[in-house]
Formats: C-alpha cells, sequence, structure tokens
C-alpha cells in the first residue's frame, strides 16, 4: 500500500499571501497519478488537479500542482478568502487508491 | 451538468446490511470507472472500492474486502454499495465519484453503525 503524507497538517497564512502544500508518497506514484482535493465544512470534496499537474475544469489558474515520483505539490498563488479549507492528495496509480491525511489551510 | 446523488444511508445495528446507490446524470455512464470514499465524523477520506466501466473489474479496501460489494447498472446510470456485516467503524458519510481519482463527487450519505 502506498503511504501518503502531507504536510504540514495545519497552514496558517493570511489573503493575499502564497501557500505551499507537500503530498510525499512512500513509493513512486505510475504515470504520476496524483490528485488534489478542496473541501470545506459540510461539503463533499472538490476535485482541483488530475495527473499531478492538470487542472480541473472550472478551477482557478492560481491554483497549481507539480512533482513527480514521490514529491509532489499543490500551490495557490494569491490566497482568496474563500480557499481556506481542507486540502486532500490521493494516489490513483495502484490499488489501493489511498488518500493522505490532509493539509488544513487556516487563516492566520 | 454532472450530477451524482446517493441515497440508503441511515441507522443499521452492527452486524447489519445496507445497500447504497449513487444515481448518475449528464454524461454517459458506462464510459467511466466509478469509486466509493467514505469519510468518518472529524476524520480523513478513506478509498472504499472502485469498478471498472464494464463492472468486470472490482477493487476493494482491505477494511472492507469480504464485506461490501461494489456493483454498477448501466441500463439504469446506478452505482450501488451493498454493505454487509457492518461494524460501528463503518460509520461515515459515505461519497460516490465520477473516476478513480477524478469528480465530481455526490453530495455524500450518512451511514451510521450503532447499537
Amino acid at each position: 500500500e502506498i503511504v501518503l503524507t502531507q504536510s504540514p497538517d495545519t497552514l496558517s497564512l493570511s489573503p493575499g499571501e502564497g501557500a505551499t502544500l507537500s503530498c510525499r508518497a512512500s513509493q513512486s506514484i505510475s504515470s504520476n497519478y496524483l490528485a488534489w482535493y478542496q473541501q470545506k465544512p459540510g461539503q463533499a470534496p472538490r476535485l482541483l488537479i488530475y495527473g499531478a499537474s492538470s487542472r480541473a475544469t472550472g478551477i482557478p489558474d492560481r491554483f497549481s500542482g507539480s512533482g513527480s515520483g514521490t514529491d509532489f505539490t499543490l500551490t495557490i498563488s494569491r490566497l482568496e478568502p474563500e480557499d481556506f479549507a481542507v486540502y486532500h492528495c490521493q494516489q490513483y496509480g495502484r490499488s489501493p487508491y489511498t488518500f493522505g491525511q490532509g493539509t488544513k489551510l487556516e487563516i492566520k | 451538468e454532472v450530477q451524482l446523488l446517493e441515497s440508503g444511508g441511515g441507522l443499521v445495528q452492527p452486524g447489519g446490511s445496507l445497500r447504497l446507490s449513487c444515481a448518475a446524470s449528464g454524461f454517459t455512464f458506462s464510459n467511466y470507472a466509478m469509486t466509493w470514499v467514505r469519510q468518518a465524523p472529524g476524520k480523513g477520506l478513506e478509498w472504499v472500492s472502485s469498478i471498472s466501466t464494464s463492472g468486470g473489474d472490482t477493487y476493494y479496501a482491505d477494511s472492507v474486502r469480504g464485506r461490501f460489494t461494489i456493483s454498477r447498472d448501466s441500463s439504469k446510470n446506478t452505482l450501488y454499495l451493498q454493505m454487509n456485516s457492518l461494524r460501528v467503524d463503518d460509520t461515515a458519510v459515505y461519497y460516490c465519484a465520477k473516476h478513480v481519482g477524478g469528480g465530481p463527487w455526490g453530495q455524500g450519505t450518512l451511514v451510521t453503525v450503532s447499537s
């Protein structure tokens, strides 16, 4: 099983700042099958990034994904108030298709 | 517009069974693998099961293998999750999602396993 470790657990920033979230895998993820999701309280997760770096439909370009192998990053430039949420990464290269534990992005 | 609507959740005693459904619309259901993911109260996301486009290939988390069965009916554009031998730690919101590692997701249905 591929274990995903997200860091930090909590990130405190102000609107307008940039955010960098990390997702590290215990084994290389095939074909960069790594997705990022945003989840707000009481809502279902929303797909942001798939294939490590492709933005999903309707996702603003301030969200970007990068990385390969075992190290992946979600970058949010110029944080907007609506970006404060929990972010999850998931690998879907090999079953079981595991998730990271999540990073909470909170307003400083 | 893609829509996924889960149903079938509720309160069940340990050892009991439930069948969840996910009605899909707005896309060609038979062309996409589908997935169930759950989230226990206050916890992170846990992948539960996925099924291929034909239904011929199914995948399960170790925590549910042998107790849960994923299936699909393309004539009804519906995804199912049959859950047997339910345990207290199966309590969660269950989401269905289009694709594996994709979206969108439905709004979820709450399953509570308690005596």
